[in-house]
């Protein structure tokens, strides 16, 4: 298996545009997450999906990000307007169904987003 | 209080020796404690899972968990260079409406010396 695919791999862009970062999962994963990693606030989750619905996105910063996973196999990430302080590196994770004792996630390689 | 907590470090160890790396929790709730190894630059890796009480080995890894003391552990047995990284404690944390959310330490740095 290829594992979780991200793109891009880095970013970078100018205040106020949009972004869109995009995953694809581990076929046959149905958890999806999103996590923002920074040096001061370690790595977060922001939101994530079980069958492709949104489940939990309290740790969505503010209404400037949004996330989709119109299918099993692809799911988007976006900023719009993207800020200065959303520079991080934003990791997509997949896991496949929980068996009783717990689920193990598989991290794709992250998007390092600059935003100048 | 933090709901996962670990020391930043750096922690250092010289090259053959045991490192031990410590990380408690808030929630008595939890039942799956996992830690993740992350190169600088690169995405978590998992290495050990836990999910009962007392000791699980794999290979120069072992993972210790207290549910009484809401405490995990893992030892580097014979540490190499090579596991010089940041470990990063997770926690599945239980939601008061069911389902549950895996929750990160902010990791400690682990050093080899030579």
């Amino acid at each position: 298996d290829a594992g979780v695919i991200q793109s891009p791999r880095h970013e970078v862009t100018e205040m106020g545009q949009e972004v869109t970062l995009r995953c694809k999962p581990i076929s046959g994963h149905d958890y999806l997450f999103w996590y923002r990693q920074t040096m001061m606030r370690g790595l977060e989750l922001l939101i994530y999906f079980n069958n492709n619905v949104p489940i939990d996105d309290s740790g969505m910063p503010e209404d400037r990000f949004s996330a989709k996973m119109p299918n099993a196999s692809f799911s988007t990430l976006k900023i719009q307007p993207s800020e200065p302080r959303d520079s991080a590196v934003y990791f997509c994770a997949s896991s496949p169904r929980q068996r009783g004792e717990g689920d193990t996630q598989y991290f794709g390689p992250g998007t390092r987003l600059t935003v100048l | 209080q933090k709901e996962v907590e670990q020391n930043s470090g750096p922690l250092s160890v010289p090259e053959g020796a045991i490192a031990s790396l410590n990380c408690t929790y808030s929630d008595r709730g939890s039942q799956s404690f996992f830690w993740y190894r992350q190169y600088s630059g690169k995405s978590p890796e998992l290495i050990m899972s836990i999910y009962s009480n007392g000791d699980k080995e794999d290979g120069r890894f072992t993972a210790q968990l207290n549910k009484a003391s809401q405490y995990v552990s893992l030892l580097i047995r014979d540490s190499q260079p090579s596991d010089s990284a940041t470990y990063l404690c997770a926690v599945n944390i239980p939601y008061a409406g069911g389902g549950n959310k895996l929750t990160f330490g902010t990791g400690t740095q682990l050093k080899v010396e030579l």
